[in-house]
């Protein structure tokens, strides 16, 4: 079992709705988790990260984490064609280092 | 963008052959990393580094080799290529993090070396 797993999608959605993307950890220890944006042949962004329960907004970006379910969940309102792209859930391993643990990434498809 | 840059962009090798990759950053973080992503398994962890001349392993270091002898230049050395390092490698930087609860270290990611190996 990986520690963080996401769904590979694709995800469609219609341009203009709240795409919905979710991400489980196993490692309760678990501090910080990420979301980073991959466009095709591009390297990771980072869009947010959350360490705290409950929500956090940036623009039309919303993380969501609920440590007692161990998921973490990033919501896109107002989905845009460019937002098209891989969106990679990551967390903070315990044990240092620094170190984070992927999950293999949720493909997203804005459609017109 | 954060201040990395990786190179070479592409490389193409054959079996056998030494190769290195270097990443270069002007952010003068703590920590740099050395990923490798392929389809279906994500983004891998193969070194890291926490400091000049401190380095460890992560999930996949078998076959590779890394050092770090001035903070902004970090290698990774495949000693003998083999056609399962065939991959796109990233290099990314982070540091401690910012404020009270300085737990966020997030990491920034250079634009990537496409090694093939023949």
């Amino acid at each position: 079992q990986k520690e963080v797993e996401q769904n590979s999608g694709p995800l469609s959605v219609p341009e203009g709705a709240i795409a919905s993307l979710n991400c489980t950890y196993s490692d309760r220890g678990s501090q910080s988790f990420f979301w980073y944006r991959q466009y095709s042949g591009k390297s990771p962004e980072l869009i947010m990260f959350i360490y705290s329960n409950g929500d956090k907004e940036d623009g039309r970006f919303t993380a969501q984490l609920n440590k007692a379910s161990q998921y973490v969940s990033l919501l896109i309102r107002d989905s845009q064609p460019s937002d098209s792209a891989t969106y990679l859930c990551a967390a903070l391993l315990t044990g240092g280092g620094n170190k984070l643990t992927f999950g293999t990434g949720t493909q997203l498809k804005v459609e017109l | 963008d954060a201040g990395i840059t990786q190179s070479p962009r592409h490389k193409v090798t054959e079996t056998g052959t030494p190769v290195t990759l270097r990443c270069h950053q002007t952010e003068n973080h703590r920590y740099m990393y050395w990923y490798r992503q392929d389809p279906g398994h994500g983004l891998r962890l193969i070194h890291y580094s926490y400091g000049v001349k401190d380095t460890d392993k992560g999930e996949v270091s078998d076959g590779y080799s890394v050092s770090r002898s001035k903070t902004e230049d970090f290698l990774l050395t495949l000693e003998s290529a083999t056609s399962s390092q065939t991959s796109v490698y990233f290099c990314a930087i982070s540091d401690l993090g910012k404020g009270q609860a300085r737990i966020n270290y997030e990491q920034y990611f250079g634009p990537g070396t496409r090694l093939t190996v023949t």
